[in-house]
């Protein structure tokens, strides 16, 4: 692989139930972060991790967990989906200079 | 925080020059970045201003003012494939390396 995977591309949830979205890069950097980008709201920060093993709070970090086992993964975990979650998520990661390459994206929509 | 504004929608002419401004406000200034973003597609890094003035790369320049909390993108020699969203973001001093985003200015390129 190259640069920054997620999985699933797509997914259809319903209210209440739990899932992971995941995110893999194999280009070593040390800091990752989860957006989400709604309608007219632009591309808001869940959370992020500065390097592994830590994790901190973005801006709409509430429904959502993550965790940074290792410097490549960094899963994002809704433990109870609702309607309001529904949106289109993308990963990150940046380099030394910081600037943040993202993922391909995944579509959720919860019903 | 940062407060970032951006005109949400511009139509340009292929062949032609378009501006796109940003405008900023925030506690601490680290850098500036813009982004390209196709419809359904991930954003992908243009350019980056930490000091002011002109950083030009190829058909793309990006102007920075910090006294004035004020940016610019400059797409010259427009093309059909420039129509897309372009996300302005800057970075604080306090927060590692993140970014807060405007909402985008999705740009119409006409024949």
């Amino acid at each position: 692989i190259a640069g920054i995977t997620q999985a699933p591309t797509s997914q259809i949830l319903a209210a209440g139930r739990r899932m992971t979205l995941r995110c893999t890069q194999d280009m070593r950097h040390n800091a990752m972060y989860w957006y989400r980008q709604d309608l007219g709201l632009g591309l808001r920060l869940i959370h992020y991790s500065n390097t592994a093993g830590t994790t901190g709070k973005g801006e709409v970090p509430d429904g959502y967990s993550v965790s940074r086992a290792n410097t490549d993964d960094f899963p994002l975990t809704l433990a109870s989906a609702v309607p309001s979650q529904t949106s289109v998520y993308f990963c990150a990661s940046s380099d030394r200079l910081g600037t943040q390459y993202f993922g391909p994206g995944t579509r959720l929509l919860v019903l | 925080g940062q407060n970032i504004d951006q005109p949400t929608e511009m139509t340009a002419t292929e062949g032609a020059i378009v501006q796109i401004n940003c405008t900023y406000q925030t506690s601490g200034f680290n850098g500036l970045f813009w982004y390209q973003q196709h419809a359904g597609e991930a954003p992908t890094f243009l350019s980056y201003n930490v000091l002011d003035g002109l950083e030009e790369k190829g058909r793309f320049s990006s102007f920075l003012s910090r006294s004035k909390g004020y940016s610019y993108l400059l797409l010259k020699e427009l093309q059909m494939k420039d129509s897309a969203s372009y996300l302005c973001a800057v970075r604080d001093v306090g927060g590692g390396n993140k970014l807060t985003f405007g909402t985008g200015t999705q740009l119409k390129v006409e024949l």
